[in-house]
């Protein structure tokens, strides 16, 4: 049954990067596409990106210019990065398997990693 | 970008009600309409891919529908564990876009 946990800092100073792991386990990472998406506290789902291998990622336009999402199979484990970060990134940060058949949907998620940005 | 618009944005109902929770695309979407539950607290977690198909181990007390723009799940009998709010996503297009949540209360 396939896993996956982030981690990663939990608090991130304004203007810094954010970077966040997360390490699948009970399925080859190679295999399907993986995504991050976020939640800010009390709010709604953000999708941010997905990837699949090392094929370009899909990126959301709203933020596109600061998000970077990477896979290293060796570990098993695909990465988020988010630059340039601000107070409105505080949210709590989660990836999940984008399963591919006739349609396509989300699933398993990860737990999900509180990151706060502040000085 | 799609735009997914749920309501009501939450409600409140008696354990044995049946639940009706309703989702619309600002476009046709065809069958690409998934619904999440989330647990006070938790991830969320998928409950119904593809409008009406219930992932393993969710109880048949769920069910979706719709076609094109408009889509509807429902709780047959509520029970209490079904405390959560629940978000509909278009899987369309990119972005993909979730509904605004309806948050469902016992």
């Amino acid at each position: 049954q396939v896993q996956l946990q982030e981690s990663g800092p939990g608090l991130v100073k304004p203007s810094e990067t954010l970077s966040l792991t997360c390490t699948v386990t009970g399925d080859s990472i190679s295999s399907y596409y993986w995504t991050w998406i976020r939640q800010p506290p009390g709010k709604g789902l953000e999708w941010i990106g997905h990837i699949f291998n090392s094929v370009t990622p899909d990126y959301n336009p709203s933020l596109k210019s600061r998000v970077t999402i990477s896979v290293d199979s060796s570990k098993n484990q695909f990465s988020l990065k988010l630059t340039s970060v601000t107070a409105a990134d505080t949210a709590v940060y989660y990836c999940a398997r984008r399963v591919v058949a006739a349609t396509n949907w989300f699933d398993p998620w990860g737990q999900g990693t509180l990151v706060i940005v502040s000085s | 970008d799609i735009q997914m618009t749920q309501s009501p944005s939450s409600l409140s109902a008696s354990v044995g009600d049946r639940v009706t929770i309703t989702c619309r695309a600002s476009q046709s979407i065809n069958t690409y309409l998934n619904w999440y539950q989330q647990r006070p607290g938790k991830a969320p977690q998928l409950l119904i891919y593809a409008v009406s198909n219930l992932k393993s181990g969710v109880p048949s007390r769920f069910s979706g529908s719709g076609s094109r723009a408009d889509f509807t799940l429902t709780i047959s009998s509520l029970q209490p564990e079904d405390l959560a709010t629940y978000y509909c996503q278009q899987s369309y297009r990119t972005p993909r876009t979730f509904g605004q949540g309806t948050k469902v209360e016992i």
